[in-house]
């Protein structure tokens, strides 16, 4: 069974960072490109970074271009997102996605991530 | 990067049918048959519905059914029931290797 569980997700302030992890199971976590996606209080899903399978090409939205960096290590089967200068409207539930193909086929529970002062 | 447009809300009595519609660009949604659809649940995590326009993964009801003309796209729901009540969500590959989301849509079952 596919299982995607992330963690190191809490409450932060404005200007600060926080790594999230996501530890992949039940699958060949090197084969598949992975994505993170996030969803705000009262606001819909936004796509945030991918990073291909074996980590040597990374992608992401503008909106957190220079702030936030994907990164994998295949030998751990973990995920990670470094975010840093962390803002109020970063406020969000983060997610681990799966991809297959061009598509999520597999989700995490999700971390939830509070910036405030 | 904009969101693509879907409704806010959408509602159905139970046996009824709904579409969602899911509005893009000629970057995106029209440039590329790789939009897929979402289920959310209150506090759960996405559920992947639809994927490549009109394919069904595994195990979803074939209730559910895409399809896509230009740059819009649209998911179908026939006989609602209760527990298709939810968060639905279009998301596009927007080249490049971006993807987009839709601003989201809730279904209400009457």
């Amino acid at each position: 069974e596919v299982q995607l569980v992330e963690s190191g997700g809490g409450l932060v302030q404005p200007g600060g960072s926080l790594r999230l992890s996501c530890a992949a199971s039940g699958f060949t976590f090197s084969s598949h490109w992975m994505h993170w996606v996030r969803r705000a209080p009262g606001k819909g899903l936004v796509w945030l970074s991918c990073i291909n399978n074996d980590g040597s090409s990374t992608s992401c939205a503008d909106s957190v271009k220079g702030r936030f960096t994907i990164s994998r290590d295949n030998a751990k089967n973990t995920l990670y997102l470094q975010m840093n200068s962390l803002r109020a409207e970063d406020t969000a539930v983060y997610y681990c996605a799966r991809a297959q193909g061009y598509y999520f086929d597999n989700w995490g529970q999700g971390t939830p991530v509070t910036v405030s002062s | 990067q904009s969101a693509l447009t879907q409704p806010a809300s959408v509602s159905g009595s139970p046996g009824q049918s709904i579409t969602i519609s899911c509005t893009g660009t000629s970057s995106d949604v029209g440039s590329y048959n790789l939009v897929s659809w979402y289920q959310q649940h209150p506090g759960k995590a996405p559920k992947l519905m639809i994927y490549e326009v009109s394919k069904r993964p595994s195990g979803v009801s074939n209730r559910f059914s895409g399809s896509k003309s230009g740059n819009a796209a649209s998911l179908t729901i026939s006989g609602l029931q209760a527990e298709d009540e939810a968060d639905y969500y279009c998301c596009s590959y927007a080249g490049s290797s971006t993807w987009v989301f839709g601003g989201g849509t809730k279904l209400t079952v009457l």
